[in-house]
């Protein structure tokens, strides 16, 4: 089945760690995208790409790097320059010329809780 | 950049009423999408909105893209228990190709529905 998998479900990290989340897509989708969710404040968008080599910072990119290598593969790293990195992260893949124009599909998501 | 007020923040309602949850721009956008998150998941698209005035509706579901560009409502009819989770609002202006893809979320709606 075609889809988007995010790895781990759950991540527990001490304080100071750098931390990769993983995301994987094989719907031959062009663009991805990270978010991060916090109670009460929606989706705020990290990093995005809508190609592979290349991409651009979202609103909130302090604190976190990506490399887009493979056009089905967007991992994000939470750095340790990152204040409050405890939060749900999602994935997200879109296709330009799609079905629904601006339509997203997203992974699972990751928790993770840096203590 | 471009915010997104949704309303209300939480619902609470029992099983059988209608919902009705909106949301407003501080700028326009030329595409409104919907999006549902069941808890633990990533959101997934309940219905996409492409012009000014347009109401769609998806099975008890309707959703409306304002006259000013600026707005947009989700009305559910009849609610059930699987109804509850959180509701989104985004948001996308493709300015030429630089914001292909790129939404802004509200905050969301939590909705609950008591049997």
């Amino acid at each position: 089945d075609g889809g988007i998998t995010q790895s781990p479900k759950y991540l527990f990290r001490k304080e100071g760690q750098n931390v990769t989340l993983s995301c994987e897509q094989n719907l031959n989708h062009d663009a991805m995208y990270w978010y991060r969710q916090d109670p009460g404040q929606g989706l705020r968008l990290i990093y995005y790409s809508q190609i592979v080599n290349d991409f651009q910072k979202g609103d909130i990119a302090e604190g976190y790097s990506v490399s887009r290598e493979k056009k089905e593969s967007f991992p994000l790293t939470v750095t340790s320059a990152q204040k409050n990195p405890t939060a749900f992260y999602l994935c997200a893949s879109s296709i330009e010329g799609g079905r629904v124009v601006g339509e997203q599909f997203f992974g699972p998501g990751t928790r993770l809780t840096v203590l | 950049g471009q915010q997104l007020n949704q309303s209300p923040q939480s619902m609470f309602i029992q099983e059988g009423e209608d919902v009705s949850m909106n949301c407003t721009s501080s700028s326009i956008f030329n595409t409104w999408l919907w999006y549902k998150q069941d808890p633990g998941e990533g959101p997934v698209l309940l219905i996409a909105l492409y012009k000014a005035g347009e109401l769609t509706s998806n099975g008890r579901l309707t959703a409306q893209f304002g006259i000013t560009r600026k707005d947009s409502f989700l009305n559910i009819s009849a609610s059930i228990p699987s109804d509850v989770g959180i509701y989104f609002c985004a948001g996308n202006f493709n300015a030429g190709g630089t914001s292909y893809g790129k939404l802004t979320f509200g905050q969301g709606t939590i909705l609950t529905v008591h049997p």
